[in-house]
């Protein structure tokens, strides 16, 4: 049963528009929600988080919202530029140790 | 200043065999995580040492059993391989616990099981 759910595998955008990742879950009780970004070849790498005490969480070209009645969260990317190609992970934690992750998003930017 | 490492990065096994993972890291953190990632599935967590000395199961523990050998390694072991572990196997670290987006991905090792 996957508690984290990212539904869109995929998403093209052109350089310099905004793109937005979208990630669902379903545990009430996650407090942490994560983004990681994931090139070929390499590990992921932490990219942005928020706590559900927040709703929004910026990082210069990287916000994070967080809608708890929802239960789900989006990352915009604004402007895209060809080097955000990447897989994004959508993660959620209750604490550090039993960290969900979503399936992936594959971002590609064309210049 | 390495990171997280892993050894190998390929491995191919015949079914029935067994083999180890190797995972260091030299940041000096106390906790390290084993997790697979599967197409459509994302990352889940195997098994987890929150310190030197201690290992728990994670959410998709059976097959696998664990070894935190000192403070920097911490080894994942298949006994007897199936093809349902082919995978990518990532290792991880992190200094505090309580705040996961500290976590630091090794480079993974990809596992094929015949």
């Amino acid at each position: 049963d996957q508690q984290v759910k990212q539904n869109s595998p995929s998403l093209s955008v052109q350089e310099g528009r905004i793109s937005i990742l979208n990630c669902d879950y379903t545990n009430s009780m996650f407090d942490y929600f994560l983004w990681y970004k994931k090139y070929p070849a390499e590990g992921p790498t932490f990219l942005i988080s928020i706590s559900s005490i927040k709703d929004k969480n910026e990082d210069g070209r990287f916000t994070v919202f967080l809608n708890k009645s929802a239960k789900h969260l989006s990352l915009h990317i604004v402007p895209s530029q060809p080097g955000d190609s990447a897989v994004y992970f959508c993660a959620a934690s209750v604490g550090n140790n039993d960290m969900r992750f979503g399936a992936g998003t594959r971002l590609t930017v064309k210049p | 200043n390495a990171g997280v490492t892993q050894t190998p990065k390929f491995q191919v096994l015949k079914t029935g065999q067994s083999m180890t993972l190797q995972c260091a890291q030299d940041m000096n953190h106390n906790s390290m995580y084993w997790y697979r990632q599967d197409p459509g599935m994302g990352l889940r967590l195997i098994y987890y040492s929150a310190s030197e000395g201690t290992t728990d199961k994670g959410e998709v523990p059976n097959g696998y059993n664990v070894s935190r050998l000192n403070k920097r390694e911490f080894s994942l072991r298949l006994e007897s391989a199936a093809p349902s572990q082919t995978s990518v196997y990532f290792c991880a670290s992190t200094a505090v616990p309580a705040v996961p987006d500290t976590q630091y991905f090794g480079p993974g090792t990809r596992l094929t099981v015949l």
